[in-house]
């Protein structure tokens, strides 16, 4: 069973600190990987994409996949309350079906 | 339009019935995919068209599930004899091809009574 594992927290930071979420991959065969974010009642939004070793950044948000740990990550500069959500790390299987992990909650106070 | 659009965004109906999703994906997109996210299983893949054709079916939890795409455009799933456990948003994602990021419409919520 391929899977992907996130810790579900609740991840709890003040305004203006680096929120840093992780998520773990069984497949080694697995090459793309995708944070989404979740508003409650709402669908999974496309935040970031990453497809090899390394750094990824976009604005605030960076993404970061190490393969031979089968381990991705993403982290937020400078927390906003606006990113209070549940974020889900998918891996692509066999270039078409997305697997999710159950995501992570994060709470940002100000 | 410019996203993915899901229509009805939700659906009761009793136990028994078969119903209709329905989903018109991002223009362009060739690819398009079903998924279902349900409180406690997360989001859970169904199945996966190109085009017209479904090369991926591999989610489909029984032969109740149908889904169909035509003129490699719109898609329908079709859930026939509905069960309380089919209660769950149903949410379409496209993309631009095989390998490619995936956007998701805002979803159909099922609820079976």
């Amino acid at each position: 069973q391929k899977e992907v594992e996130q810790n579900s927290g609740p991840l709890s930071v003040p305004e203006g600190a680096i929120a840093s979420l992780n998520c773990t991959y069984s497949d080694r065969g697995s090459q793309s990987f995708f944070w989404y974010r979740q508003y409650s009642g709402k669908s999974p939004e496309l935040i970031m994409s990453i497809y090899s070793n390394g750094d990824k950044e976009d604005g605030r948000f960076t993404a970061q996949l190490n393969k031979a740990s089968q381990y991705v990550s993403l982290l937020i500069r400078d927390s906003q309350p606006s990113d209070s959500a549940t974020y889900l790390c998918a891996a692509l299987e066999a270039g078409t079906a997305l697997i999710f992990g159950k995501g992570t909650t994060l709470s940002v106070s100000s | 339009g410019a996203g993915v659009s899901q229509s009805p965004s939700n659906k009761v109906t009793e136990k028994g019935k078969d119903v209709e999703l329905r989903c018109d994906p991002i223009s362009g997109h060739t690819a398009l995919y079903w998924y279902r996210q349900s409180l406690g299983q997360g989001l859970e893949f169904l199945i996966y068209f190109q085009g017209n054709s479904a090369p991926d079916k591999s989610g489909l939890p029984s032969d109740r599930f149908s889904a169909e795409r035509t003129g490699g455009s719109v898609s329908t799933l079709t859930i026939q004899r509905t069960q309380q456990e089919d209660s769950a948003v149903y949410l379409c994602a496209s993309s631009s091809g095989y390998g490619q990021p995936q956007h998701f419409g805002d979803g159909t919520r099922l609820s079976i009574l």
